[in-house]
């Protein structure tokens, strides 16, 4: 059964800060994966979406990459603005389609 | 931009009752999941629907559950007899091939 974790599971930095969030998956066998933002409250917008033969994906100042043997993603966002903040949710598909998600990374980015 | 859209926003029910939640996937997409958000949990997968039929479902999604796409637009989750644990976001996705799932805004389900 896949298993998918992320830490930290809550972070705080200053604004102009660049920051990396972890996410981990216990089953390699992959499909994609997607990273996600959720405001409190709110439904999932998705950010970024690197599929299995990739190595990683590029939006603005996120960066994802993807290393599938060793079961981790990471999430590059590059001088963080008070509006990043937000819960950011890791997912993982393999042969089905469904999404598996991690519990999140909170993050706080102060002024 | 298209988007999933999702009626309504918030339920409240009593224990016992059916409920209905609505959506509407972007209109080119083919397949259609719904998954449930407990508070301060982790989002979990329900099911997913493609070609009409249920494709994957999981061990939340017992006979209290049925999914259906009575027209061309929408696609429904019903539970038929509302339990407490069932309070929860529950959310509709929708993808045009077997990745890239989109979601909706979520309906909150408050069971009293």
């Amino acid at each position: 059964k896949q298993e998918v974790t992320q830490i930290p599971a809550a972070l705080s930095v200053p604004e102009g800060e660049n920051l990396v969030l972890n996410c981990s998956f216990t089953d390699s066998a992959i499909y994609n994966l997607q990273w996600f933002r959720q405001d409190p409250g709110k439904g999932l917008t998705s950010l970024l979406l690197i599929q299995s033969s990739q190595r990683e994906q590029t939006s603005g100042r996120l960066n994802a990459s993807l290393d599938k043997s060793s079961g981790r993603s990471t999430l590059y966002i590059a001088a963080s603005q008070p509006g990043d903040s937000a819960t950011y949710l890791c997912a993982v598909s393999g042969t089905a389609s469904k999404l598996t998600f991690g519990t999140g990374t909170r993050l706080q980015v102060t002024l | 931009e298209p988007e999933v859209t999702q009626t309504p926003s918030h339920q409240v029910t009593q224990m016992g009752q059916e409920v209905i939640l609505r959506c509407v996937p972007i209109s080119n997409h083919l397949y259609f999941y719904w998954y449930r958000q407990i508070l301060g949990q982790k989002v979990e997968f329900l099911v997913s629907f493609y070609n009409n039929e249920i494709s994957e479902k999981s061990e939340i999604f017992d006979d209290q559950f049925s999914v259906e796409r009575p027209d061309g637009s929408n696609f429904t989750l019903k539970i038929r007899s509302t339990k407490l644990e069932d309070s929860a976001m529950y959310f509709c996705a929708s993808s045009e091939v077997r990745i890239g799932q989109y979601f909706g805004p979520g309906t909150r389900l408050t069971v009293t």
